[in-house]
């Protein structure tokens, strides 16, 4: 099993949908939760981090379940823009090494 | 690129030649790593280093190696680049509320 499984899609969504994306992982040791953004050929950049209380960016909202161990992200109100792959990462350990998902891509479209 | 620079930005090597991948940080952070991305696979930690005159392996460290002599430069050897080395690299830093902060990448065909 992947210490981090995502759905690599691709989520299709018109502008303006709400669309969801879901991240497993399987070290309950991991200590810190990201979500970050790639777009095509570029590097990846920190779009939020996932707090267990839940937190919210503008249109973007981040859950944690650390019981399930699972974390989420909630995009409300979809950009043109916000055509990406979303990668899940985890920290673990004192050097706070990331393990990576593979990304689950979205295309927003007209 | 928020202070992380990386060179060479494109690069094709022979199979058994070396070069060295550069990553240059001027953001003072003791923390600098390098990845490789391949296709249907997450990011993969190669080495790491927590500060000058410290450095350790990674997921995949055979292959490379690297030193951490000053804390601004982090360079990445290749010494005999094999096919299987054909891959995206990352150099990447920890700091800040920032969190990690990536290089542009350098993208290293080997044939």
């Amino acid at each position: 099993r992947k210490e981090v499984e995502q759905d690599p899609g691709p989520f299709n969504v018109p502008e303006g949908a709400t669309v969801a994306f879901n991240c497993t992982y399987s070290n309950s040791a991991s200590q810190s939760f990201f979500w970050y953004r790639q777009d095509c050929r570029k590097e990846p950049k920190l779009l939020m981090s996932v707090y267990s209380s839940g937190n919210e960016d503008g249109r973007f909202t981040a859950q944690l379940n650390r019981a399930s161990q699972y974390i989420s992200l909630l995009i409300r109100d979809s950009k043109l823009s916000d055509s990406a792959t979303y990668l899940c990462v985890l920290g673990a350990g004192t050097a706070s090494k990331l393990t990576f998902g593979t990304g689950t891509r979205l295309q927003v479209t007209l | 690129n928020a202070g992380v620079t990386q060179t060479p930005k494109f690069q094709v090597l022979k199979t058994g030649q070396s070069m060295t991948l550069q990553c240059a940080q001027d953001m003072n952070h003791e923390y600098m790593s390098w990845y490789r991305q391949d296709p249907g696979m997450g990011l993969r930690l190669i080495h790491y280093s927590v500060g000058a005159g410290i450095t350790d392996q990674g997921e995949v460290p055979n292959g490379y190696n690297v030193s951490r002599s000053t804390t601004e430069d982090f360079p990445l050897r290749l010494l005999s680049a094999a096919p299987s080395q054909t891959s995206v690299y990352f150099c990447a830093i920890r700091g800040g509320k920032a969190g990690y902060t990536f290089g542009s990448g350098t993208r290293l065909t080997v044939v």
